[in-house]
């Protein structure tokens, strides 16, 4: 159990176009979404944290209008990066948590590469 | 503000020897602390969490508030071993926000 997924895997671009990534948790319902992002043999930074129907909580020099976050329901949150620039490629990573299973569970990541 | 050391990038040991992954942490509250391990073209996963107090795939962690720490150890290292590594540091609520090390690489020699 506790299953996240990602979609898509892979996304190529062309600058200034917007690409969105979903994250799902596919066997339980999260109250809480993380987005991360990867650079190369780099450690994960937090971008944002997601609860449920609320708006999303950005982390210290995270656009939030670069980078949209809808958590509409128990089971979907979406990344919506805006006007993509070459400098936004990198590997994006959801991860999602419930108060009763007091973890992370993650997604197996996105590979983002603006043109 | 919470943060989290791995001093070491990388680490290599040979096949059956003892390997510890190091972890040091600041944190002003009461830390919940955690190794997750990302194996080749796999997602990251929990490995073990210290108020668990368990040994998963013979990996043990202790959590020294004395000395901040909370290094990762395994008696006899295998190749399957080989993975990176990640300490994080969880803030108290329920959102279980994680602050994560910059990583080790962990290669067993044969």
């Amino acid at each position: 159990g506790a299953v996240v997924s990602q979609h898509p895997s892979r996304v190529i671009c062309k600058s200034g176009t917007s690409v969105k990534i979903e994250c799902r948790s596919l066997d339980f319902q999260a109250t809480t979404m993380f987005w991360y992002r990867q650079f190369p043999k780099q450690s994960l930074m937090l971008m944002a944290t997601s609860n449920e129907g609320s708006k999303a909580t950005y982390e210290q020099g995270v656009e939030k209008d670069k980078f949209l976050i809808n958590h509409a329901s128990l089971t979907l949150s979406t990344l919506t990066v805006t006007s993509a620039h070459p400098e936004d490629s990198s590997f994006y990573i959801c991860s999602a948590g419930t108060s009763v299973k007091d973890t992370q569970y993650f997604g197996p990541g996105t590979r983002l590469t603006v043109l | 503000a919470q943060r989290v050391t791995q001093p070491e990038k990388l680490l290599s040991v040979f096949k059956g020897a003892p390997v510890e992954l190091k972890c040091n942490y600041s944190y002003s509250g009461s830390p919940e602390l955690f190794w997750y391990v990302q194996y080749s073209r796999q997602r990251l996963q929990l490995l073990l969490r210290h108020i668990s107090r368990e040994s998963i795939k013979g990996f043990t962690a202790d959590l020294n508030k004395g000395e901040t720490s909370f290094h990762l150890k395994k008696p006899f290292a295998q190749e399957e071993d080989s993975a990176m590594y990640y300490c994080a540091l969880s803030s108290s609520g329920s959102a279980r926000q994680l602050t994560f090390g910059s990583g080790t690489q962990l290669t067993v020699l044969p």
